[in-house]
Parts: C-alpha cells; structure tokens; sequence
C-alpha cells in the first residue's frame, strides 16, 4: 500500500532531550515536507525537501533539524525540545509540486 | 510570499444543503491550488487540485472547485452535503510551474458542521 508513515504516532517527552520522529515514503517521490498543526493556525511548513541532500526552510525552521539521506527517509530532529514546540506534526510526499502531498497519519508530541 | 485565507472559521450547514467553503490565495504567478479534508483524528486527504486548464474541476467525494483569477479565489462547493462530510477543510495554495520546490502554505481551515 503505497503510504507515508511516521513514528512514533504519540511522543511525551521532557525538555531539552534530544528527539527523532521518523517518516518513510514508499512511492518514489521526489519532494517530502515537514508541517506542524496547531489550534487556530492550520498547518504551517517547517522544512521541505527537493531531493536527496536538498532541503529548505518552510515558514517556522527554528528549532528542528531535518535531513534526506535516502529518498525515502526525512526525519525530523528536535535537539533541544521546549514545551512550544508541543504540536502535531505531520509528515507528507508527492511526486512533483503540482500533485499535492499525500500525509502521514501524524506523530502528537507533548513536551513537558 | 504566498498566503491563503479562509475567512469561515466555522461553518454549520444542514444534510442535504448546498455548501460552498471560500478561499483566498496570495500569489504573483500562477498558482497550484488544492483542498485538504481532515476528520477528526485522522491525516489530510486530498479533495481536489487545480494547476491550469479548465476552471471548474471535480474532485472525490462529490466536491469540485472553481478557479477565478481576477477574484484570487478558489471556492469549494458541494451541491447535497451528507453528515459524513463533517469535517475539516483546508485551502493550500504551492508555488506554479518553474517555482520550484514544493513550498506548499495552507490556511487556517474551515470547520463544518452538519446537521442532521
């Protein structure tokens, strides 16, 4: 079944400790994307990526890490957690820019 | 940059009545325009996209949406809602052809409410 999948799906963690959340694609796609939602705000783009070893900032970078070192893998890296950062995270792919994203199922992260 | 707007946070419509969902984008080329879906707990889904070509498109569901340039507007409508359509819809507008990237803005989103 062709899907993006994240994990983990819930994650409390606590301030300052170092957290990976992971997303694979099966579908060849070349752009994957890192968005966060939050009451009110909708989804506003964290990182998104071109390619292998091509990335970019979205709107709201600061605070998290990405890297695509294989085509199927994007993994979201928060160093140094805050409880701002308290979100639901969604992970998407697609084969070009004029198909649209398919998202993951979202990984819910509280931190304390 | 660009940007969308949904000026209806919430929206309450009863089974069987029309909807129409408003969105507004900011972009200075053409832009590639889509509608989310998202239920309660779950992921987005894809309604329906535009990127060129006719202004009227049909999405899944029984959705379709209206590209008009002059107005910046890119409205959902759906002729008989059904109470499954409670949902979440978001508007998200990406850069066009030669934009690069996928740098995908979406809205606040529109809550709908049907009653039964």
């Amino acid at each position: 079944e062709a899907q993006v999948t994240q994990n983990p799906r819930y994650l409390i963690t606590v301030t300052g400790k170092k957290l990976t959340v992971t997303c694979s694609q099966n579908m060849n796609h070349e752009y994957m994307s890192w968005y966060r939602q939050d009451p009110g705000l909708g989804l506003r783009q964290i990182y998104y990526s071109m390619n292998v070893e091509v990335t970019d900032k979205g709107d709201v970078p600061e605070g998290y890490k990405v890297s695509r070192k294989e085509k199927r893998n994007f993994p979201l890296i928060l160093e140094s957690p805050s409880p701002n950062q308290t979100s639901l995270y969604f992970c998407a792919s697609s084969f070009s820019n004029r198909d649209g994203y398919t998202f993951g199922s979202g990984t819910r992260l509280t931190v304390v | 940059a660009q940007s969308v707007t949904q000026p209806d946070i919430h929206i309450t419509v009863s089974e069987g009545a029309s909807l129409e969902l408003r969105c507004n984008y900011s972009y200075g080329a053409t832009p590639y325009l889509f509608w989310y879906v998202q239920s309660p707990g779950q992921g987005l889904q894809l309604l329906l996209k535009y990127f060129s070509g006719d202004t009227l498109v049909q999405g899944i569901k029984g959705f379709e949406a209206e590209f008009k340039r002059s107005q910046s507007s890119f409205n959902l409508r759906k002729p008989s809602v059904h109470w499954s359509d409670a949902a979440e819809y978001f508007c998200a507008v990406g850069a066009g052809r030669g934009g690069g990237g996928n740098k995908l803005t979406f809205g606040t989103g529109t809550q709908l409410k049907v009653e039964l």
